[in-house]
């Protein structure tokens, strides 16, 4: 069945940085889109990052654009997140999502907890 | 950018009612829209998509309808673990997507 497992959260400083990962398995990888979504603590769902099947195109919300790098590998069947220069409003958990053939995210991972604080 | 509202922010209903939730997009987006329940301190996880096809492995009292900027979720007969938050989701705008703030059903 379809999994999708990530890695990588934990308490960082304002500033600092961190890579998540997400470990895929029980279908093709190297033929899906993959998003990075996250959620505040106690608040809504927020759309974070995407990469095509082949990683040709990267796409970022404003809010992470010039600071969070998507990329996959897939002979590893693995996607990742570098996060720089987090700030306090990053604090969120991180989920990886496959996107759908209809378009919207049909599997997700359980989710990474991010904290930053000093 | 798409704007998605949903109402109610949050209702109470008992086992065996039927509940309708309403998500509106501040701009047609055809039938892009997917249906999310999330339970604490999980993952959502997808109920509709296409605005009106049941995702496989769910119980067919989820039924969603609609189309352009205004949309239902409709559970026909509450049972108890469908006490979640609900979110709809629109993905017109590739390859981005916004969810609407989402409708917290609990037990009255």
């Amino acid at each position: 069945q379809v999994q999708l497992v990530e890695s990588g959260g934990g308490v960082v400083q304002p500033g600092g940085s961190l890579r998540l990962s997400c470990a895929a398995s029980g279908f093709t990888f190297s033929s899906s889109g993959i998003h990075w979504v996250r959620q505040a603590p106690g608040k809504g769902l927020e759309w974070v990052a995407f990469i095509r099947y082949d990683g040709s195109n990267k796409y970022y919300a404003d809010s992470v654009k010039g600071r969070f790098t998507i990329s996959r590998d897939n002979f590893k069947n693995t996607l990742y997140l570098q996060m720089n220069s987090l700030r306090a409003e990053d604090t969120a958990v991180y989920y990886c999502a496959r996107r759908g053939i209809s378009g919207s995210p049909d599997y997700w991972g359980q989710g990474t907890l991010v904290t930053v604080s000093s | 950018d798409i704007q998605m509202t949903q109402s109610p922010s949050s209702l109470s209903a008992s086992v065996g009612d039927r509940v309708t939730i309403t998500c509106r997009a501040s701009q047609g987006i055809r039938n892009d829209l997917g249906w999310y329940q999330q339970k604490p301190g999980k993952a959502p996880k997808r109920l509709i998509y296409a605005a009106s096809s049941l995702q496989s492995g769910v119980p067919s009292r989820f039924s969603g309808s609609g189309s352009g900027t205004e949309f239902t979720l409709t559970i026909s007969s509450l049972q108890p673990e469908d006490f979640a938050t609900y979110y709809c989701l629109q993905h017109n705008g590739y390859p981005s997507f916004t969810f609407g703030p989402g409708t917290k059903v609990d037990i009255k």
